[in-house]
């Protein structure tokens, strides 16, 4: 499964979009994109996934370059609540998902 | 529709015991992966069930065993417990479907080895 680079925090204002990168340029043709988030103490929490088409659902969206080798997570109108611990995962037909560092974000009022 | 469950929430054992966790799967769901995750790190894949066999496994020393069982539900077991296994132990499932991707996790548990 290809290895993903995401910045490790980034903060954004309350009622604004949250866009959060990730590279995953070593990407491989079946390899589908993966975005989950954990909020302190909890279990992770399934976001959003693509392979290379943007894709859009009631929780986020998901932008993949054209090339793959680079996506977006953006939540429209960020709270709160949404501040967690957001994974990018590369993964192919193998059922594990190897978690990085993710992007910690920080939804301030 | 209950999610992933597991039990207990919290567990504190001495170095040297022996632990088991317990995972019930969100409902229509048939396979089950146990990941470790320290403090301040991202969860690590120890292995996944799937049919009652262990299907996948990651870096992790044969202390740490599994079992699934025919109701889809799944244990973690870990021998000889060291310091460094405290840890939350988290369970994941998931539908063998090809069309269905999402892995579905549970609150952990968090293990405290003094």
């Amino acid at each position: 499964d290809a290895k993903t680079t995401q910045p490790p925090s980034m903060d954004c204002a309350e009622g604004r979009a949250a866009n959060l990168p990730c590279n995953h340029s070593t990407i491989s043709g079946n390899e589908y994109v993966y975005w989950y988030r954990q909020i302190h103490s909890q279990g992770p929490q399934y976001i959003i996934h693509g392979l290379k088409n943007n894709e859009t659902n009631e929780m986020a969206s998901l932008i993949i370059t054209e090339d793959r080798k680079s996506s977006t997570l953006i939540l429209p109108h960020a709270t709160l609540r949404d501040t967690a611990v957001y994974y990018c995962i590369v993964k192919g037909n193998t059922g594990k998902l190897i978690f990085g560092q993710g992007t910690t974000l920080q939804v301030k009022p | 529709d209950a999610g992933v469950t597991q039990s207990p929430t919290h567990l504190i054992k001495t170095r040297g015991q022996q632990v088991t966790l317990r995972c019930s799967p969100k409902s229509g769901h048939d396979t089950v992966s146990w990941y470790q995750q320290a403090l301040g790190q991202g969860p690590q894949f120890i292995f996944q069930y799937y049919e009652e066999e262990e299907r996948q496994r990651g870096n992790f020393p044969d202390r740490f065993s599994g079992h699934q069982f025919p109701n889809y539900s799944s244990e973690l077991n870990v021998n000889a417990l060291l310091l460094g296994d405290s840890a939350l132990y988290l369970c994941a499932s998931a539908s063998s479907d090809r069309g269905r991707h999402e892995q579905y996790f549970g609150p952990g548990t968090r293990l405290t080895v003094t």
